[in-house]
């Protein structure tokens, strides 16, 4: 699996967005990016993936570029409940399944009142 | 739809012991995987179990056994406790059936080995 870098720490104001960045510039065209949040104390929590095209949920927007060297998660209004390590994770994926995932460092994003 | 239900939550074991943790996916899921988390290692995949087949080991040594039940259960055992076994023992499922499903994390069983 690729590679990934993110800053190892953020802090957003409360209300503000929050954007993540991450960069995977050895990724394959079959590897979808994803993104996890950990919050102190409980498991990680599954937010959103994409392959090429901008992803949105109810959750977050990721936004990928076009070389997909490069993604950014985008908290529209972040409130306190959203401070946690953030792990972005690129997963190939085959038709027999591949349920391994490879956690780098992440960042711990800081929601300031 | 109940989530990933893992048990004990906590665990204090002793060196030279043996602990089963148990792991119970979303219903539907057929693939539970475990993770171990720690503050040096990060996370790090264990292994991965399929229609109570494993199917993807990670580099851990033969104390970490693992095994999945017919009704997708799962449970994972560390024979001869060390010290640097105490961590979060994280399980997650997913439903493969479904091509690029997400996996599903419980909120783990901390095990403090002393």
């Amino acid at each position: 699996d690729a590679k990934t870098t993110q800053p190892p720490s953020m802090d957003c104001a409360e209300g503000r967005a929050a954007n993540l960045p991450c960069n995977h510039s050895t990724i394959s065209g079959n590897e979808y990016v994803y993104w996890y949040r950990q919050i102190h104390s409980q498991g990680p929590q599954y937010i959103i993936h994409g392959l090429k095209n901008n992803e949105t949920n109810e959750m977050a927007s990721l936004i990928i570029t076009e070389d997909r060297k490069s993604s950014t998660l985008i908290l529209p209004h972040a409130t306190l409940r959203d401070t946690a390590v953030y792990y972005c994770i690129v997963r190939v994926v085959s038709d027999f399944g591949n349920e391994k995932l490879t956690f780098g460092t992440g960042t711990r994003l800081t929601i300031i009142p | 739809k109940a989530g990933v239900t893992q048990t004990p939550r906590y665990l204090i074991k002793t060196r030279g012991q043996q602990v089963t943790l148990s792991c119970s996916p979303i219903s539907g899921h057929r693939s539970v995987s475990w993770y171990q988390q720690t503050p040096g290692q990060g996370l790090q995949f264990l292994f991965e179990y399929f229609s109570e087949t494993q199917r993807n080991k990670g580099n851990f040594p033969g104390r970490f056994s693992g095994r999945q039940f017919s009704n997708s259960r799962s449970e994972m055992n560390v024979s001869t406790l060390e010290l640097g076994d105490s961590a979060l023992y994280l399980c997650a499922s997913s439903l493969v059936q479904i091509y690029n499903s997400p996996l599903h994390f419980g909120n783990g069983t901390r095990l403090t080995v002393t």
